[in-house]
């Protein structure tokens, strides 16, 4: 049983389209986020959502839109891709101690 | 800022060759520090969780050891499953997030 799930695992797409990442947790964390990891593996913090609301906005561009429909389920939209949003995206959640548990992470390619 | 320097940032090991992988951090009082393996592919998988200076965690041939500016992952007789990345972070005691700081990784390979 995966704990936190997200898909699609590899999306390639044309730059200016809009595509969705959908992440689920059956952990019951209250808590769940979204991180971006570089090509160079550092993974940084976009959003963090606390049962629905959001929480932390770091700096990220506006054409990304987090949802979260319920506090198991956080999805990623982004509109208008760049080039640059080409990396790999996890979603996750917080648990007991702050420990925090990764999906599988998505591959996101831009070309 | 908090900031965290892993070194190095690949070690090729033999079978057997016991070895550490090193993280330095910089924050505004620590709550906590945190180790990740990461397989290609995959998530970070967690470790350990260390909170104050002097503790140490083992789990198989990893023991995870902490002071006030570093912290170090002592690898005893890697095998060839133990290859991975290793991330390290923090996480701040202030602030209203509290949200950790990632390290860039160290790969390691461990030669059968």
């Amino acid at each position: 049983d995966t704990a936190v799930s997200q898909t699609p695992k590899y999306l390639v797409t044309q730059m200016g389209n809009d595509k969705s990442i959908k992440c689920e947790q059956n952990l019951g964390h209250d808590t769940m986020y979204w991180y971006k990891q570089d090509s160079k593996k550092f993974l940084k913090i976009m959003f963090s959502y606390n049962n629905k609301e959001l929480i932390i906005n770091e700096t990220v561009p506006n054409r990304f839109s987090p949802k979260s429909p319920d506090k198991a389920h956080l999805n990623l939209h982004i509109n208008s891709l760049e080039l640059g949003d080409s990396a790999v995206y996890f979603c996750a959640s917080r648990g007991t101690g702050n420990t925090i548990y990764f999906g599988e992470g998505s591959w996101l390619t831009v070309v | 800022e908090d900031q965290v320097t892993q070194s190095p940032e690949a070690l090729r090991l033999q079978e057997g060759e016991s070895s550490s992988l090193n993280c330095s951090y910089t924050v505004s009082g620590l709550r906590g520090l945190f180790w990740y393996r990461q397989d290609p592919g995959k998530g970070p998988e967690f470790l350990f969780t260390l909170y104050s200076a002097g503790e140490e965690k083992e789990k198989e041939r990893l023991k995870a050891t902490l002071t006030k500016k570093e912290s170090f992952l002592h690898i005893t007789a890697p095998k060839p499953e133990d290859s991975a990345t290793y991330l390290c972070a923090v996480q701040p005691s202030s602030g209203s997030a509290r949200q950790l700081t990632f390290g860039s990784g160290t790969q390691l390979t461990v030669l059968p």
